[in-house]
């Protein structure tokens, strides 16, 4: 079994500032994807980047990058140009590769941009 | 292209009810699962469906919860009989797995909100 860990409950930075969400994983699998979620009040929860163990560079999607350190287990997000819009929770989450490929979350960072 | 739709949206119970949620995956996605997300917490997986078939339900608490999928299409999730700590969000999710898998991204739905009093 695998677990995900996300020490910041919660983060708060002035809109325009870049922040950096933290992840860490423990898994005995070699192959397997890591994701990051974002989920604002109305529960619906929005795929923000995912990246694939086996590439070694990492993701980026316009704002939003990671940090993946496989041999670390860690998986960090930076958002660049922080934004209202992206005051929401943030999961990260894991999945193996393979037929039962339930995603793994962890228990979230609560991220408010200040205006 | 629709997403993943789910009913009801919020529902209240006594302890000790029964009830029942739906839903219907994005058209043509086999792989279909149900998470739990208690308030405060990240969703947990209950089962994951492939087709019609059940491919993982180690978390599914199966003495109160049960789950189908019958024409590998819709699933419905119920809880007989509701306890005060099954009062959570109910998200259902979709997968594609015709692509080849080069995507594996997970589609949710909005989620049905359960309290149980």
């Amino acid at each position: 079994a695998q677990t995900v860990t996300q020490s910041q409950p919660e983060m708060s930075v002035q809109e325009a500032e870049t922040v950096t969400l933290s992840c860490t994983y423990d898994t005995s699998e070699s192959n397997y994807y890591l994701f990051w979620y974002k989920q604002p009040p109305s529960r619906q929860m929005i795929l923000v980047i995912r990246q694939e163990a086996y590439k070694q560079q990492n993701a980026t999607e316009n704002r939003f990058s990671v940090n993946f350190q496989k041999a670390a287990k860690s998986f960090s997000l930076k958002i660049s140009d922080s934004q209202l819009g992206d005051t929401a929770m943030y999961f990260c989450a894991f999945m193996p590769r393979g037929g039962a490929d339930g995603l793994t979350f962890g228990k979230g960072t609560h991220l408010i941009i200040q205006p | 292209e629709a997403g993943v739709a789910q009913s009801p949206r919020y529902k209240i119970i006594e302890k000790r009810q029964s009830v029942a949620f739906w839903c219907n995956p994005i058209s043509g996605h086999a792989t279909l699962y149900w998470y739990q997300q208690i308030l405060g917490q990240g969703p947990k997986l209950l089962i994951q469906f492939q087709n019609n078939g059940v491919v993982d339900d180690s978390q599914l608490p199966k003495d109160r919860f049960s789950a189908e999928r019958l024409k590998g299409v819709d699933s419905t999730l119920k809880i007989q009989p509701a306890k005060l700590e099954d009062s959570a969000v109910y998200l259902c999710a979709s997968l594609d797995r015709t692509s080849g898998g080069i995507y594996n991204e997970q589609f949710f739905g909005p989620g049905t909100r359960l309290t149980v009093l």
